[in-house]
């Protein structure tokens, strides 16, 4: 059964570097997402993409971060300045079509963050 | 707006049941449920469209009441594998998936 891949599964970084997270969706998905979970609390949204380009955003989204979609088949989200705060679980997730919320969202076994 | 959950946490014995809500101040176009495992990815089990359309596994169900703007996930003769969050999600049509804060289910033997 085709499924989300991310790399790596874990990162530790130092506060100020910039990070790449990689997500490779599934094939014939059309709608990619970046989420995040710190630990314990809930999975919150922060970016959609959609036609090489962002659907939405969230406010957690800021000018620290960016995604990618490098070629036809990975997905990156890239924290340019890492803060403490930025330490959590980062999923990947794509949809098969539209985004109008009528198609189920595949999620990626995640990559977790740690900043020191 | 993030839905509320209710409960907050459930421990059950197998085979027992329950019931998971989901509410929302907004009027919702569709309800998203998901179960997380600890360590592990959200894993999808059902969507609930304004107007009736639902699509998930065969052995879960839920409703979706659109005048109440609320949904329920109903577990039925638990099993051990049904232990983990579950988290609803709301979109309101065109736009990101809000998650609530999530449900701890615990089943024991």
């Amino acid at each position: 059964e085709p499924e989300v891949t991310q790399t790596p599964s874990h990162q530790v970084t130092q506060m100020g570097q910039e990070v790449i997270l990689r997500c490779v969706p599934i094939s014939n998905h059309l709608y990619f997402y970046w989420y995040r979970q710190i630990l314990g609390q809930k999975v919150e949204f922060l970016v959609s993409f959609y036609n090489n380009e962002i659907s939405e955003k969230s406010e957690i989204f800021d000018d620290q971060f960016s995604v990618e979609r490098p070629d036809g088949s990975n997905f990156t989200l890239k924290i340019r300045s890492t803060k403490l705060e930025d330490s959590a679980m980062y999923f990947c997730a794509s949809s098969e079509r539209v985004r109008t919320g009528r198609y189920e969202q595949y999620f990626g076994p995640g990559t977790r963050l740690t900043v020191t | 707006q993030q839905p509320v959950q209710s409960p907050q946490a459930v421990i059950l014995r197998e085979g027992e049941d329950a019931v998971i809500n989901c509410s929302s101040s907004k009027a919702l176009y569709s309800v998203h449920w998901y179960r997380q495992k600890h360590g592990e990815a959200p894993v999808f089990l059902m969507i609930l469209l304004k107007g009736g359309e639902q699509k998930g596994h065969d052995k879960i169900s839920a409703s979706f009441n659109e005048k109440k703007q609320q949904s329920s996930l109903y577990l039925t003769a638990s099993q051990l594998s049904y232990s983990g969050t579950y988290f609803c999600g709301t979109e309101q049509g065109n736009t990101p998936l809000v998650f609530g804060k999530g449900t701890r289910l615990s089943v024991i033997a």
